[in-house]
């Protein structure tokens, strides 16, 4: 079976712009969670979208948002780039939510010049 | 609040010796999950175990153990004869039993296991 898959893996974006990452789960997983990694602020939840809902949400401005689509893909969307974005952006699955392990995509790398 | 902590931000081993990663955890939940992820240097998190709240049983997968003790909050790794391909950073998260997929994560431990 696939694992998870995010695309792009690297992405180069200047302060201001605004950039869109894509999370495709394992096949028949239903839940997506976002997570940003950065050497300050280690690992830190972004969001969880489950059936099409966010279910959490960390705590990150607005700017950042998500959304799930029906076939369970989903997208990350960062707006207005600051250098301070500029991490690793992992992307995990699970069947159901809140019960079962979650796999791990391997990650987009964005750096905001 | 959660919060996860493992005091070793980084442990140096050569290789066939024995290492253990310390975690401590924080939560109010009653029920609750401890996970281990190993992440390479490509990045991405690689599962390693999962451990419910209501089972303190210890496991044992190859050269890997895990010691839950629920009276000290802690969930210790140990690489048995380590070797070279240990070397990563390991993860300690938990997700507490009304969160959802959410895993609050520990700092990390990065072990260099050298030939």
């Amino acid at each position: 079976k696939a694992g998870v898959t995010q695309t792009p893996r690297y992405l180069i974006k200047t302060r201001g712009q605004q950039v869109t990452l894509s999370c495709s789960p394992i096949s028949g997983h239903r839940s997506v969670s976002w997570y940003q990694q950065t050497p300050g602020q280690g690992l830190q939840f972004l969001f969880e979208y489950f059936s099409e809902t966010q279910r959490n949400k960390g705590n990150f401005p607005g700017r950042f948002s998500g959304r799930q689509f029906s076939n369970s893909r989903s997208e990350m969307n960062v707006s207005t780039l600051e250098l301070g974005d500029s991490a690793l952006y992992l992307c995990a699955s699970s069947r159901i939510s809140g019960y079962e392990t979650q796999y791990f995509g391997p990650g987009t790398r964005l750096l905001v010049l | 609040a959660q919060k996860v902590t493992q005091a070793q931000t980084e442990i140096s081993v050569v290789e066939k010796e024995d290492v253990t990663l310390d975690c401590v955890y924080e939560t109010r939940d009653t029920t609750y999950y401890l996970f281990w992820y190993k992440q390479p240097p490509s990045g991405e998190l690689v599962f390693l175990i999962r451990r419910n709240s209501f089972d303190e049983q210890n496991e044992i997968s190859g050269r890997y153990s895990w010691n839950f003790q629920k009276s000290t909050s802690s969930f210790n790794f140990t690489i048995t004869a380590s070797q070279v391909v240990d070397s990563a950073v390991y993860f300690c998260a938990l997700r507490g039993g009304n969160a959802g997929n959410m895993l609050t994560f520990g700092g990390g431990t990065r072990l260099m296991v050298k030939p």
